[in-house]
């Protein structure tokens, strides 16, 4: 079983800087990668999937995350956020070998200042 | 309608009654999930279906009793809850089980009293 691990549970950030949130997972074994959004009283919201290929994945929003398998990592980046990104973003893997399972990690509450 | 969609959006019961939630997704998805979100925990997976067959159950207590009478629709019926059981309910689907992204629907927001 994989765990996901969203180091910052709370992210507030100025108007137009940049973001980072971080994700990690546990398993070095063949994984999907996914980040959802989730706008108050939403569902979760695809931003992006890295599947296999370019470990460069491009996103709706503006949103980008790479996948670096040697870290497990998978972190998201924004180059200017707005006020619009203000939710909650949460990372999920499964793993290649067993699609029943997805794994989500705990979620960062991203707070966009103006 | 287009997605998923989920319904009711908000449910308040007491721990002696029963009720049912209901997804509905117009993707034309073979396989349906319900989640429990819970403030400050990972998402949990209860229930999988893939092809109206259920495929996973995550140790579930047996309160919850999901039902997919075809691939579309996807019922989580709810009997002498607990006030722990208090939580959003997600629905999701994908194309199939291990095929692709899961598309959620705006969850059932269930408090038991």
């Amino acid at each position: 079983a994989q765990s996901v691990t969203q180091l910052d549970s709370q992210v507030p950030v100025f108007e137009e800087a940049p973001v980072e949130l971080r994700c990690n997972y546990s398993s070095s074994v063949s994984v999907y990668l996914f980040w959802y959004v989730q706008y108050p009283n939403q569902g979760l919201q695809l931003l992006l999937k890295y599947l296999s290929g370019s470990t460069l994945v491009k996103g709706i929003n503006g949103f980008e995350a790479e996948f670096n398998k040697s870290q497990t990592s998978f972190h998201l980046r924004k180059p200017s956020v707005h006020i619009s990104d203000t939710a909650e973003y949460f990372c999920a893997v499964s793993e290649a070998e067993d699609g029943n399972q997805f794994y989500f990690g705990t979620g960062t509450s991203l707070t966009v200042i103006p | 309608e287009t997605g998923v969609t989920q319904t009711p959006r908000h449910l308040v019961m007491g721990m002696t009654n029963k009720k049912s939630l209901k997804c509905e997704q117009h993707l034309g998805h073979n396989a349906m999930y319900w989640y429990k979100q819970s403030a400050k925990k990972p998402l949990e997976l209860m229930f999988v279906y893939n092809f109206k067959e259920q495929t996973e159950n995550n140790s579930v207590p047996s309160r919850f009793s999901p039902e997919c009478p075809n691939s579309s629709h996807l019922f989580l019926h709810l009997h002498t809850l607990q006030p722990e059981d208090s939580a959003l309910y997600l629905c999701a689907s994908s194309l199939t089980s291990g095929e692709g992204e899961q598309y959620f629907g705006p969850g059932t927001r269930l408090t038991v009293t």
